[in-house]
């Protein structure tokens, strides 16, 4: 079964500085890997995808993560934080079929990573 | 493009009642999928539909709960005698064919008391 991890529940960052989310996913094929964020009371909001192109994925607000399949990871990285990224953040996997495609396999979150941004 | 509409936003009910919730997706996706999350946990799966086929469901998803999509379009979610474990955020999403990602709405809050 597919599964995602994210190592710190909370992290804390003064404004301005380095962001960095890590994720780590499992499975037996390089899956399709996504980064979601969410506001207090509000939806997920999709920040980037990673489906087989580019290891590197640029998403929106200037957040970008990296497919390293050696370390079966996805971190989450902004090189300068901003007050406004404070919030809830999802990593998610979803199965790639050998035969290509994701089929109808839902997406699996990981728990949260709570960002906080300090002044 | 309007998004994903879930109605209603909040919804408190007492121990044992019925609810429904419903959510619009986008119009041209024919995938629709529900999730539930509690407090300080990422969303779970719930169940999926297929234009109007439910294909598959979460052992998450008792049999006091159901899903329909009647028309391939709007979907509802019922929860019968509702339990004080039911109380979580309930999150719809859609997906169209060429889509790898979901498509969120901003969910309904159910409380049970």
């Amino acid at each position: 079964a597919q599964s995602v991890t994210q190592l710190g529940s909370h992290v804390s960052v003064s404004e301005g500085a380095l962001v960095l989310l890590r994720c780590n996913y499992s499975s037996s094929v390089p899956p399709y890997l996504f980064w979601y964020v969410q506001y207090p009371n509000q939806g997920l909001q999709l920040l980037l995808k990673y489906t087989s192109a580019a290891t590197l994925v640029k998403g929106i607000n200037g957040f970008e993560a990296e497919f390293k399949k050696s370390e079966t990871s996805f971190h989450l990285t902004k090189p300068s934080a901003h007050m406004s990224d404070a919030a809830e953040y999802f990593c998610a996997v979803r199965k790639r079929r050998l035969s290509g495609g994701g089929g109808n396999t839902p997406l699996v979150f990981g728990k949260g990573t709570r960002l906080s941004v300090i002044a | 493009d309007t998004g994903v509409s879930q109605n209603p936003r909040h919804k408190i009910t007492k121990r044992g009642q019925n609810v429904t919730f419903r959510c619009d997706p986008i119009s041209e996706h024919n995938r629709l999928y529900w999730y539930r999350q509690t407090l300080g946990q990422g969303p779970e799966f719930l169940t999926y539909f297929q234009n109007e086929a439910q294909l598959e469901k979460s052992r998450l998803l008792s049999d006091r709960f159901s899903a329909e999509r009647p028309k391939g379009s709007f979907s509802t979610l019922e929860i019968q005698r509702t339990e004080q474990g039911d109380s979580a955020m309930y999150l719809c999403a859609s997906r169209g064919k060429a889509n790898y990602g979901y498509t969120f709405g901003s969910g309904t809050r159910l409380t049970v008391v």
